[in-house]
């Protein structure tokens, strides 16, 4: 087992382009988790999945905001039009039914995310 | 919306003095977790509290999770210089599998 995995670890673009992460999650966790992180601040929920079903997505993100789990394995989030207020690091997390200790939130195992920046 | 909150969000501490951060919600919380995150790197899982009023120790860290299940703190005593990083609590609100955390609070320790 690798732990969580994230492509490309690095992106520059530049502004209206763009872009796709890809995230390959721990094999037996059946969670994936997207999360964004700017400087100084703690890591924001965007979506989450269980399987291939998307469960959540967060009222912040934008409709230029996608992610996709087609297999219920590796996801990808897609970001259209970028704009320079996308810049940050998006990070992948996955958890699976052995790390859940109640009903509620498992576990997080990160991968070393995807940094963005938008010229 | 749900809101997790911690602070401080900075504490500078001498190699062996004590350290404290304290994270709340503004909703109940099924639990909480805590997370470390190194310089340059990312989050990485330290404990899970489950109960109402649970206190669990990792060697010189103690964790605590509130009796109305809406705040915790994370307490190191005598630091040492591995200790450096940010401290991140991420709640569970209800019974949702989403983990919302907190800003963070950010430790240096000077040697």
């Amino acid at each position: 087992d690798t732990g969580v995995s994230q492509n490309p670890r690095h992106k520059i673009t530049k502004r209206g382009q763009n872009v796709t992460f890809r995230c390959d999650p721990i094999s037996e966790h059946n969670r994936l988790y997207w999360y964004r992180q700017t400087l100084g601040q703690g890591p924001e929920f965007l979506t989450y999945f269980q399987n291939e079903a998307q469960l959540e997505k967060s009222r912040l993100l934008s409709d230029r905001f996608s992610a996709e789990r087609p297999k219920g394995s590796f996801s990808t989030l897609e970001i259209q039009r970028t704009e320079q207020g996308d810049s940050a690091m998006y990070l992948c997390a996955s958890s699976g039914p052995g790390s859940t200790m109640n009903s509620g939130a498992n576990v997080l195992t990160f991968g070393a995310g995807s940094r963005l920046t938008v010229l | 919306g749900q809101q997790v909150m911690q602070i401080p969000q900075y504490q500078h501490v001498q190699e062996g003095e004590d350290f404290t951060t304290y994270c709340n919600s503004s909703t109940t919380l099924s639990n909480i977790q805590w997370y470390k995150q190194r310089p340059g790197g990312h989050p990485v899982f330290l404990i899970q509290l489950v109960k109402s009023g649970e206190v669990k120790k990792q060697k010189r860290l103690t964790f605590q999770f509130g009796e109305a299940k809406k705040n915790s703190s994370l307490h190191i005593t005598a630091t040492q210089t591995t200790d450096v990083g940010t401290y991140f609590c991420a709640g569970a609100p209800g019974n949702t599998g989403k983990l919302i955390f907190g800003q963070g609070t950010t430790l240096q320790v000077k040697p």
